[in-house]
């Protein structure tokens, strides 16, 4: 099954920039992955596709200080002008097929925290 | 408005069976595949089963042969049956719509497995 590595935890200060990482492993590389964020208490909410390439698709709704981007395993969510409300668990997850099944596999998510 | 709404959580005892319902509104559904996704209080995101618009299912292996999800296109409703529950299985399930992401979600219902 495919293994998606993210670091537990970020911070940074409101109104800067910050980078999370999704690591897809190895031979599953080339993988797209998406984004959602989920809020304290409340359900996920889909941000965004992002794939090997590093193209990417947004949700609706989702302000363009999110971004997306990809180098070689890792997939990147940059946002700036950090807010109070970006305070939240932010998920990545990727479908897959293995034998004709499909099934689907998600991060163990990174808590940002807005300083 | 576009959205769906869980339903059938509760408190039940190990080797219990419980029956959730996801009711879909605001959208074709029929159109298209859908989810159970659970988080246990404190962890990630888990997928649990998904099914597609022709009716094909999935499932993930902590729960073949213990879960059936099925459809009701003329009620647009979502159900997963839950048969030989464990306390592992305690979470909140949440259902979700995918085109080639899990671009919308409910809001969850709780399940809790204990005597």
């Amino acid at each position: 099954l495919p293994v998606l590595t993210q670091p537990p935890s970020a911070s940074a200060l409101l109104g800067a920039s910050i980078k999370l990482t999704c690591t897809l492993s190895s031979e599953h590389s080339t993988h797209t992955i998406e984004w959602c964020q989920q809020r304290p208490g409340r359900s996920p909410q889909y941000i965004m596709k992002v794939k090997s390439d590093g193209s990417h698709s947004k949700g609706d709704g989702i302000p363009d200080r999110f971004m997306g981007s990809s180098s070689g395993a890792d997939r990147y969510l940059t946002f700036s002008n950090l807010q109070s409300d970006d305070e939240a668990e932010y998920h990545c997850g990727e479908s897959h097929t293995i034998d004709g099944q499909v099934g689907y596999v998600f991060g163990t998510g990174t808590k940002v925290t807005v300083l | 408005e576009v959205q769906l709404v869980e339903s059938g959580g509760g408190l039940v005892q190990p080797g219990g069976s419980l029956r959730l319902s996801c009711a879909a509104s605001g959208f074709p559904f029929s159109s298209y595949d859908m989810h159970w996704v659970r988080q246990a209080a404190g962890k990630g995101l888990e997928w649990v089963s998904g099914i597609g618009s022709t009716g094909r299912s999935y499932y993930a292996g902590s729960v073949k042969g213990r879960f059936t999800i099925s459809r009701e296109n003329a009620k647009n409703s979502l159900y997963l049956q839950m048969n030989s529950l464990r306390a592992g299985d305690t979470a909140v399930y949440y259902c979700a719509r995918s085109t080639d992401a899990f671009e919308l979600w409910g809001q969850g219902t709780l399940v809790t497995v204990s005597s």
